[in-house]
């Protein structure tokens, strides 16, 4: 069965380090997508990143990065220089494959709550 | 402006007392989610429709009901509200063949004393 694991249930950091959100997953699709979706104070979700399994390629954008390793079926996301702002509770997510369409359904982790102290 | 709304924002309600929360997309996407989010669970689907007339059930159906009879709206629909019902509520959006990510709505943060 899909499932997504984020062990790490709040991270506290000092303004300026360096961060990193685990996320690991577990599906039998060989195709499918991972999302890193945000949630700040006020609620919503903002939706950060979405990688599909054929793309190990790390991303990044600003200060923001991704890293996909499908050997350990991980897709951390790392912060650097965090901000105040950054705090927030961050969600990964999994899509998955039902009858060839990958977008009807995603499986959430339970969230990491990040701290931001300045 | 491509959104997905849903309303209210807020709700208090009695234990029994029927609601609606309604859910409208103005992307012309044929799936649609709702998904409640609960402290150390993260979100789970409640229903999904994966177009008109065409709904099934997700992970967390018990106590829920949606209905899909046009395209835009996907209101959920809890007829007899219990207290372990009180949680924020998700609607969502795709297009379907094309994982693009959800949109979301703001959500409905509802409790049931």
């Amino acid at each position: 069965a899909q499932k997504v694991t984020q062990a790490q249930t709040e991270i506290s950091v000092v303004e300026k380090e360096d961060v990193t959100l685990d996320c690991v997953y577990e599906t039998r699709d060989t195709t499918y997508y991972l999302f890193w979706y945000k949630q700040p104070p006020s609620g919503e979700l903002v939706f950060l990143i979405r990688r599909n399994s054929f793309d190990e390629q790390n991303e990044i954008s600003g200060r923001y990065s991704w890293n996909f390793q499908k050997s350990t079926s991980s897709f951390n996301f790392t912060i650097t220089a965090s901000q105040v702002v950054d705090s927030a509770v961050y969600f990964c997510a999994l899509s998955e494959d039902y009858r060839g369409d990958s977008s009807y359904k995603l499986i959430f982790g339970s969230g990491t709550r990040l701290l931001v102290r300045p | 402006e491509a959104q997905v709304t849903q309303n209210p924002r807020y709700l208090i309600t009695v234990t029994g007392k029927k609601l609606t929360v309604t859910c409208s997309q103005n992307m012309n996407h044929e799936y649609m989610s709702w998904y409640r989010q609960d402290p150390g669970l993260g979100l789970r689907q409640i229903y999904y429709s994966m177009n008109v007339e065409v709904t099934d059930k997700g992970d967390v159906p018990e106590g829920y009901k949606v209905s899909r009879k046009e395209k835009r709206n996907f209101p959920l629909i809890l007829e007899s509200p219990s207290p372990n019902q009180t949680s924020l509520y998700f609607c969502a959006s795709s297009l379907r063949g094309t994982p693009s990510g959800y949109t979301f709505g703001s959500g409905t943060r509802l409790t049931v004393v």
